[in-house]
């Protein structure tokens, strides 16, 4: 079982859209971090959030930390094809520094 | 230039080869990992090391074997290449800090065939 869910697995839209992907768990995480990966390069961190409520954004992307810290959601407004990759949500546990990953919502933006 | 190499990009080996992949960093990160990225199961952490000298089992750590004599450097070996181990493989690293949460920053992957 994952340990943190993402939804959904899979997403095609047009151009304009916009579109919300889920980062959901059960625990209590002191840390969530997204990452976006190109086709053939590491992934890339795109921000993290640490306290419950946090609403960050990043040009076109909001993320929003749940006010339980169980949860996030990462919201891009008029999407565009430079967007298309594989989003990944991450997290760190209070009682571990190891990071908890998501299996990813692969995201393709259609022109 | 400053940042996280791996090498070789790509490898294809016959089943019972030893093969090992090279990481190297320029930031001096205390930590270093290494992952493997199969799909349906994301990313999954098979060694890390806190330090030179310090490494550490992941989830998947069986048939690979880690060393860390230099700080900058972080290099995976496949003791005997099995077909299961074909994936392609990231090496990371992060810096610990007071308030750190393991932020990691990835190389660009070795994808790895084992016929």
């Amino acid at each position: 079982t994952q340990l943190l869910e993402q939804s959904p697995q899979f997403l095609s839209i047009q151009e304009g859209e916009n579109l919300t992907v889920y980062c959901n768990s059960s625990s209590v995480f002191s840390s969530l971090q997204w990452y976006r990966q190109e086709p053939g390069e590491g992934p890339v961190l795109l921000v993290t959030v640490v306290t419950g409520g946090e609403v960050k954004k990043l040009k076109r992307l909001t993320f929003q930390f749940g006010d339980a810290r169980k949860d996030s959601s990462l919201h891009i407004t008029a999407a565009q094809p430079g967007d298309t990759g594989l989003y990944l949500c991450a997290g760190t546990l209070d009682s571990n520094y190891q990071l908890i990953w998501g299996a990813g919502t692969k995201l393709i933006i259609k022109p | 230039d400053a940042g996280i190499t791996q090498s070789p990009r790509y490898k294809i080996t016959e089943t019972g080869r030893q093969v090992t992949l090279m990481c190297h960093q320029t930031w001096s990160h205390s930590y270093m990992f290494w992952y493997r990225q199969d799909l349906g199961h994301g990313l999954r952490l098979i060694y890390y090391s806190a330090a030179a000298d310090i490494t550490d089992k992941g989830e998947v750590p069986d048939g690979y074997v880690v060393s860390r004599s230099k700080t900058e450097n972080f290099p995976l070996t496949l003791e005997s290449a099995t077909r299961s181990q074909t994936s392609v493989y990231f090496c990371a690293s992060s810096e610990w800090e007071e308030v750190s949460y393991n932020e990691q920053f990835f190389g660009p992957g070795t994808r790895l065939t084992v016929l």
